[in-house]
């Protein structure tokens, strides 16, 4: 089974709300990543949070990670229509260093 | 454009044929992976390699399935004898090992393939 697995599984929201996007894993890990996929393309890194960091920023995003419940929040604020994509956590246990493994995602729409 | 670039960007196919997709990764970089993503899912790890060596391999990566990277330049995946369930997109990313970020993957458009 895959490392992380995100929730919701779907979220549809009015531009200018705030999205929040879950993911729990199961291994310790060395990081983690979230990365965003506009419909029928490849996937783009958005924020790396290492492990014994406990938030990160960057513009609109605030990621949280919280190694004992072994889980992770992505938020975006004041999201726009173009913030519509799949939202991916990548785990980097700490038991294989050199890759990562994805969950299988949150599909937002942002509805203008 | 010195992003990752992949050929082609669609592939369809016979049941049975062989196919061979082509990854160029960014210059610089010395790792290249290989995913497997289906529809409503995330990226499956296939493979990867640092420069020329493929250090490894999905267990789930069946034997018709075959990776290179000569000189560690640009990787082919070559699928042989594909069947109606190898239908996916194919992703390329590559990163540079070495560095603080080295986790951090830039991924191709992909090579959607369709075997019929």
């Amino acid at each position: 089974s895959q490392q992380g697995e995100e929730d919701p599984q779907a979220l549809s929201i009015q531009e200018g709300e705030n999205a929040t996007m879950n993911c729990s894993y199961k291994t310790s890990i060395n990081n983690l990543q979230w990365y965003r996929q506009n419909s029928g393309r490849g996937l783009v890194h958005l924020i790396l949070i290492r492990s014994n960091e406990r938030e990160k920023h960057s513009g609109r995003l605030r990621v949280t990670l919280d190694t004992s419940k072994k889980s992770s929040s992505l938020l975006i604020t004041a999201s726009r229509a173009a913030d519509t994509a799949s939202y991916f956590c990548a785990t980097d246990p700490k038991t294989s260093y050199d890759k990562v493994i994805f969950g299988p995602g949150t599909s937002l729409s942002v509805i203008p | 454009d010195t992003g990752v670039s992949q050929d082609p960007r669609h592939k369809i196919t016979k049941r049975g044929q062989n196919v061979t997709f082509r990854c160029d990764p960014i210059s610089e970089h010395n790792r290249l992976y290989w995913y497997r993503q289906t529809l409503g899912q995330g990226p499956e790890f296939l493979t990867y390699f640092q420069n020329e060596a493929q250090l490894e391999k999905s267990r789930l990566l069946s034997d018709r399935f075959s990776a290179e990277r000569p000189k560690g330049s640009f990787s082919t995946l070559e699928i042989q004898r594909t069947e109606q369930g190898d239908s996916a997109m194919y992703l390329c990313a590559s990163s540079l090992a070495g560095s603080l970020a080295k986790n951090i993957q830039y991924f191709g458009a992909g090579t959607r393939l369709s075997v019929l």
